[in-house]
C-alpha cells in the first residue's frame, strides 16, 4: 500500500463549486504539505503544517484552506472553485528535522 | 520572486549522451540542495541530493556538481537511457525548520 493517498484522484467541477481534497499517510510523519503544480511553474507550495496544532500559508494560498484532522490526515478546500485552479495537486510529508519529502500520486483537478 | 531559477525547461538527448541541468539560487541560507524525479502520472521523489560544504556528490549515473561561490547546482546523468525521461526539480531549503523551494522543472526526453 502507498505511504501517502490522495483522493480523488481526478475531478472536474463547475466554477463556484467547493471542492476537498484530502490527503493520507502512513509515514507517522508530522510535517504534511500542499502543492500545486502547472506546466512551466513548477512545484508551488499552497499549505504546510508541521504538527496538528500548526497551520503555515505557502506562496499561493489564496483561494485555498486547510484542515489538519489528524497526524495522518490533510484536507486542502477550495471554497468557491475557478478555472485557474485547474491544476496537479500534491500532497507531501516529511519528518521533522529531516530533509526528505515523501509525495503522494496527485489529484489532477479540472474546474470548468 | 523566483527563488530557485532552473534552466532549461526542456532538453532531447540521445541515449548515452550526457544531459546537464541547472539551478542558481540568491539566497546564501540555503543549506541543502535536493533533486526530484517525477514520472509522467507519478508524484516526485527525491533522486539525490547535497550540501554546500562539498562540491560533488555521485550516486550511481547521477551527479550533482556545486559551485558555492557562483550559488549554482546542477545535475549530470551519464550515459543517459531512455527511462531517464522524467521531469527533474531542483530544490533549495533554508537552514532550520522550513519547506523545500522548487525550481520551475525541466523535462528531459532521452531518445534511443
Amino acid at each position: 500500500d502507498a505511504d501517502v493517498t490522495q483522493t480523488p484522484r481526478n475531478r472536474i467541477t463547475k466554477t463556484g463549486k467547493r471542492i476537498m481534497l484530502e490527503c493520507s499517510q502512513t509515514k507517522g510523519h508530522d510535517r504534511m504539505y500542499w502543492y500545486r503544480q502547472d506546466p512551466g511553474l513548477g512545484l508551488r507550495l499552497i499549505y504546510y503544517s508541521f504538527d496538528v496544532k500548526d497551520i503555515n500559508k505557502g506562496e499561493i494560498s489564496d483561494g485555498y484552506s486547510v484542515s489538519r484532522q489528524a497526524q495522518a490526515k490533510f484536507s486542502l478546500s477550495l471554497e468557491s472553485a475557478i478555472p485557474n485552479q485547474t491544476a496537479l495537486y500534491f500532497c507531501a510529508t516529511s519528518a521533522p528535522f529531516t530533509n526528505t519529502q515523501y509525495f503522494g500520486p496527485g489529484t489532477r483537478l479540472t474546474v470548468l | 520572486q523566483q527563488q530557485v531559477k532552473q534552466s532549461p525547461q526542456s532538453l532531447i538527448v540521445q541515449k548515452g549522451g550526457i544531459p546537464i541541468i541547472n539551478c542558481a539560487y540568491e539566497n546564501t541560507a540555503f543549506d541543502y540542495f535536493p533533486w526530484y524525479q517525477q514520472f509522467p502520472g507519478k508524484g516526485p521523489a527525491l533522486l539525490i541530493a547535497i550540501r554546500p560544504d562539498v562540491s560533488e556528490k555521485k550516486e550511481g549515473r547521477f551527479t550533482i556538481s556545486f559551485n558555492k561561490s557562483a550559488k549554482q547546482f546542477s545535475l549530470h546523468i551519464m550515459d543517459s537511457q531512455p527511462g531517464d525521461s522524467a521531469t527533474y526539480f531542483c530544490a533549495a531549503r533554508y537552514s532550520g525548520n522550513t519547506p523545500l523551494v522548487f525550481g520551475k522543472g525541466t523535462r528531459l526526453s532521452v531518445i534511443a
